[in-house]
């Protein structure tokens, strides 16, 4: 596709449930990122993925907080035993290498419920 | 922890006007990037400047940066209604591994 793009759109989940969200970078793009917005709030970082290097996961804000990127390409972010102050809105970044621009998506808004 | 920090953290403006946002930060950088996000989603990519740099245009937008004083700013001029968004800054540090951190973002909003 011409950018990225992120699925679900919206996520109302129960309290208790496992989430996953995806993330297709644009084409070519060794690098991958996800970042967490509160309302109001700006973008907390939470992990990058370079080519084939170990991700940099120091921003994930504990063990329930996963991701992986399969084939370089497509990132799932996984979220255990959703709790309530996870609802935000999780959005994914590209880039051709960590010192270009990085290409947003539009974001998928997490609610628990 | 944020690495940047916006100033201020809401602007009105008419428009035509010129608004000026500040951004300042703590650890060395490679580069600084300057984002636009309209409506609280997708960030859009306006303006990246590379520390050896002291300034940089792009149609409307200038952004100055002072390594000396961990701070860059980001100029719009003629502002238009448009031009209506949250803005935040966002340093890489030097550590090469690429994570942005970004700052708490500055609100304009361009009065039509």
């Amino acid at each position: 596709g011409a950018g990225v793009s992120q699925s679900p759109s919206n996520k109302v989940t129960e309290k208790g449930k496992d989430v996953e969200l995806r993330c297709d970078p644009i084409s070519g793009h060794t690098a991958l990122y996800w970042y967490r917005q509160s309302l109001g709030q700006g973008l907390e970082f939470l992990i990058y993925f370079q080519g084939n290097s170990a991700p940099d996961k120091s921003g994930l804000p504990s063990d329930r907080f996963s991701a992986e990127r399969t084939g370089g390409s497509v990132s799932t972010l996984t979220i255990q035993r959703t709790q309530q102050e996870d609802s935000a809105v999780y959005l994914c970044a590209s880039s051709l290498a960590f010192t270009a621009p990085g290409f947003f998506g539009q974001g998928t808004r997490l609610t628990v419920v | 922890s944020q690495q940047g920090e916006e100033d201020p953290q809401a602007l009105s403006i008419q428009e035509g006007e010129n608004a000026t946002m500040n951004c300042s930060y703590k650890t060395s950088i490679n580069n600084l990037q300057w984002y636009r996000q309209n409506s609280g989603r997708g960030l859009v990519h306006l303006i990246l400047i590379r520390s050896n740099e002291r300034e940089k245009h792009s149609g409307r937008l200038r952004v100055t940066l002072d390594t000396s004083k961990k701070s860059s700013s980001l100029l719009i001029t003629a502002s238009r209604a448009a031009d209506t968004a949250s803005y935040f800054c966002a340093t890489d540090g030097t550590s090469n591994t690429g994570k942005l951190i970004f700052g708490q973002g500055t609100t304009l909003q361009v009065k039509p």
